[in-house]
């Protein structure tokens, strides 16, 4: 199975930080790398699709990169609504695997 | 609009059984391959199962190989998820999620807000 780690696990941010999230792979996963957001309560959003696709209706902010074995998300400039929990997630093989999360919180 | 829409959580005993469904709407759900993810209280999220268009291609989690069966209907816009020999481990919100797809690239970009199963004696 392909283990997914990210970093930190938690974040304190103020708004209008940038912000950068680390994913990294136990194995090459090319850039089959998908980042989601979640907020308590509610069900997962796709932010970022193929490692960099930004998908419709996600603000520009929003920024992946990354192939292989490294990713990151990155938010320009730190909004109220984005305190949220990210987890990035491989399609490359079953299983699908997801990181454990990061928390930003409000610092 | 787009939505899916989980039913079928509830308490349960070790050993029970329990059939989620997934309705879909307003898209045509016969295109998509789709996917159960589950969240445990205060944990991330873990992938539980997918089934292709046409259910051609069922793949499952080691944790519930065996005990689950995902399947779908596409006359009715549904996809399900028949849960056996359910364990204490089980307990979460089970959330349907659409898998759009391209070429080789998976990713889930529609979810339903998920429906909760507890096992508990």
């Amino acid at each position: 199975d392909i283990q997914m780690t990210q970093s930190p696990s938690s974040l304190s941010a103020s708004v209008g930080d940038r912000v950068t999230i680390t994913c990294r792979a136990s194995q090459s996963i090319s850039n089959y790398l998908n980042w989601y957001q979640q907020k308590p309560g509610k069900a997962p959003k796709l932010l970022i699709y193929t490692a960099s696709s930004l998908q419709s209706g996600v603000p520009s902010r929003f920024s992946g990169s990354g192939s292989g074995t490294d990713f990151t998300l990155t938010i320009s400039s730190l909004q109220p609504e984005d305190f949220a929990t990210y987890s990035c997630q491989q399609s490359y093989s079953t299983p699908l695997t997801f990181g454990g999360g990061t928390k930003v919180e409000i610092k | 609009e787009v939505h899916l829409v989980e039913s079928g959580g509830g308490l349960v005993k070790p050993g029970g059984s329990l059939r989620l469904s997934c309705a879909a709407s307003g898209f045509t759900f016969s295109s998509y391959s789709m996917n159960w993810v589950r969240q445990a209280p205060g944990k991330g999220l873990e992938w539980v199962s997918s089934i292709s268009s046409s259910s051609s291609y069922i793949y499952y989690a080691d944790s519930v190989k065996g005990r689950f069966t995902i399947s779908r209907d596409n006359a009715k816009d549904s996809l399900y998820l028949q849960m056996n020999s359910l364990r204490a481990e089980d307990t979460a919100v089970y959330y349907c999620a659409r898998d759009p797809h391209s070429s080789s690239y998976h990713y889930m970009d529609v979810w339903g807000k998920g429906t909760t199963v507890t096992v508990s004696s």
